[in-house]
């Protein structure tokens, strides 16, 4: 079945320094959206991708569609202790609307 | 309103014990999703409703039914548990099934089978 892998699994950062988390699909996804959430809490969404190559930024944060649109990443600029979470991708299974989650980067930032 | 409210926040049942939980939005959403999370894996999907109709059950055991009473309710039954369903329990709602919607979670429950 289809599978979306990330890496790092963790990530372990001193603050202000950047961080980057890689998505891989085993499937073309027609779309890509990228949730946080914070340790204890649930996921929060934080923002869609639809076209091949595609880069959107929403302050630090960078994220950017593969042109094959297999794969996705997700960075982050000079890292905040509020940046703490775990990051998880999620994508369209091939012909349906389920989304299936990525299996998630856990970031740890040292004040 | 853009919040989905789950209730309980916890809750401790036996393997013999009948609960419910439940899920609300008044977003005007018209899919309703559960999923089940256990600790440091993913959110897994376990059901979908679109307009109040149950569109995807991903081949959960029937000791989980759920129910759609209205637009801005779900609900999830919950009989005979195992102590492996203990997991953090997961509603979500989106404008629409198909076509490009986010996911809007709610705080989730956290449940305990013992």
């Amino acid at each position: 079945g289809q599978q979306v892998m990330q890496i790092p699994q963790y990530q372990h950062v001193q603050e202000g320094e950047d961080f980057t988390t890689y998505c891989n699909s085993s499937t073309t996804l027609s779309n890509i959206q990228w949730y946080k959430q914070r340790p204890g809490g649930h996921p929060v969404f934080l923002i869609q991708l639809v076209k091949s190559g595609e880069v959107k930024k929403q302050k630090r944060l960078t994220f950017q569609f593969g042109e094959a649109k297999k794969n996705s990443s997700l960075h982050i600029t000079a890292t905040q202790t509020t940046d703490v979470g775990t990051y998880f991708c999620a994508g369209p299974t091939s012909g349906t609307y389920k989304y299936i989650f990525g299996t998630g980067t856990r970031l740890k930032v040292l004040a | 309103d853009t919040e989905v409210t789950q209730t309980p926040k916890h809750l401790v049942m036996g393997m013999t014990n009948k609960k419910s939980l439940k899920c609300e939005q008044h977003m005007g959403h018209r899919a309703m999703y559960w999923y089940k999370q256990k600790a440091k894996k993913p959110p897994e999907l376990m059901f979908v409703y679109s307009y109040e109709k149950l569109s995807i059950n991903e081949s959960v055991p029937s000791r989980f039914s759920p129910e759609c009473p209205n637009s801005s309710l779900l609900n999830l039954h919950l009989h005979a548990l195992q102590p492996e369903d203990s997991a953090l329990y997961l509603c979500a709602s989106s404008p629409l099934m198909t076509g490009n919607n986010e996911q809007f979670f709610g705080p989730g429950t956290r449940l305990t089978v013992l």
